[in-house]
């Protein structure tokens, strides 16, 4: 299970933090995303961090501005959001990453999809 | 880091099948064997149905099926039900350690 927290309502330039509080799995042993939607728009794909937090990753339009980390010993992720725009105004969703198994064998931990999602937390910026 | 093009909508009648195409380049779609296919009803969370371009998740029916062909992917859905009415999105990985969806396809079962 999945349950983020942390969104609500800010004001353009501001900060927040979001939370992926993960159960019921190993959470040291899957890579992890945020992915977000805006009202009444597709999927976009946020940022990515490995299992040790050791591999990070982030999409043109947050990259400077978006952190990501995750603490295993508490089985949750984070996202922290700095110089927060209208245009992020969005659902933001934790996803974990699917495995990739060759010949069905583990081979790695990014099989490049998104196994099992969050119910998403809403980050609203505006003035 | 350009979206993958789906159609808007599509539709289709109880019974019947519908397919939903994803249309990437040689540097996503093309050149990975990572399309996934995503349902998600209003209100709710994206559900994976498809990964690997044709791979089923446990306890998907086989109803869902993907399929690829050079640069575009596709979704069939077969003996369409009225509770498959939802949005249907793609993803591909697109190198560089960077994922990309699709804008997204409302399906209505007529």
């Amino acid at each position: 299970q999945l349950v983020e927290s942390g969104g609500g309502l800010v004001q353009p330039g501001g900060s927040l933090r979001l939370s992926c509080a993960a159960s019921g799995f190993a959470f040291n042993s899957y890579a992890m995303n945020w992915v977000r939607q805006a009202p009444g728009k597709g999927l976009e794909w946020v940022s990515s961090i490995s299992g040790t937090g050791g591999a990070i990753y982030y999409a043109d339009s947050v990259k400077g501005r978006f952190s990501i980390s995750r603490d295993n010993f508490r089985n949750t992720m984070y996202l922290e959001m700095n110089s927060l725009r209208a245009e992020d105004t969005a659902v933001y969703y934790c996803a974990k990453e699917g495995r990739y198994y060759s010949s069905g064998t583990y081979y790695n931990e990014w099989g490049h999809y998104f196994e099992n999602w969050g119910q998403g937390t809403l980050v609203s910026v505006s003035s | 880091q350009s979206a993958l093009t789906q159609p808007a909508s599509v539709s289709g009648s109880p019974g019947q099948s519908i397919t939903i195409s994803c249309s990437g380049t040689s540097s996503d779609v093309g050149k990975y064997d990572a399309v996934a296919w995503y349902q998600q009803n209003p209100g709710k969370a994206p559900k994976l149905l498809i990964y690997e371009d044709t791979k089923r998740p446990s306890g998907i029916s086989d109803r869902f099926s993907g399929s690829k062909s050079g640069n575009t992917a596709s979704l069939t859905i077969s003996g369409l039900q009225s509770e498959d009415g939802a949005d249907y999105y793609c993803s591909s990985y697109a190198g560089s350690s960077t994922m990309v969806f699709g804008g997204g396809t409302k399906l209505t079962v007529l």
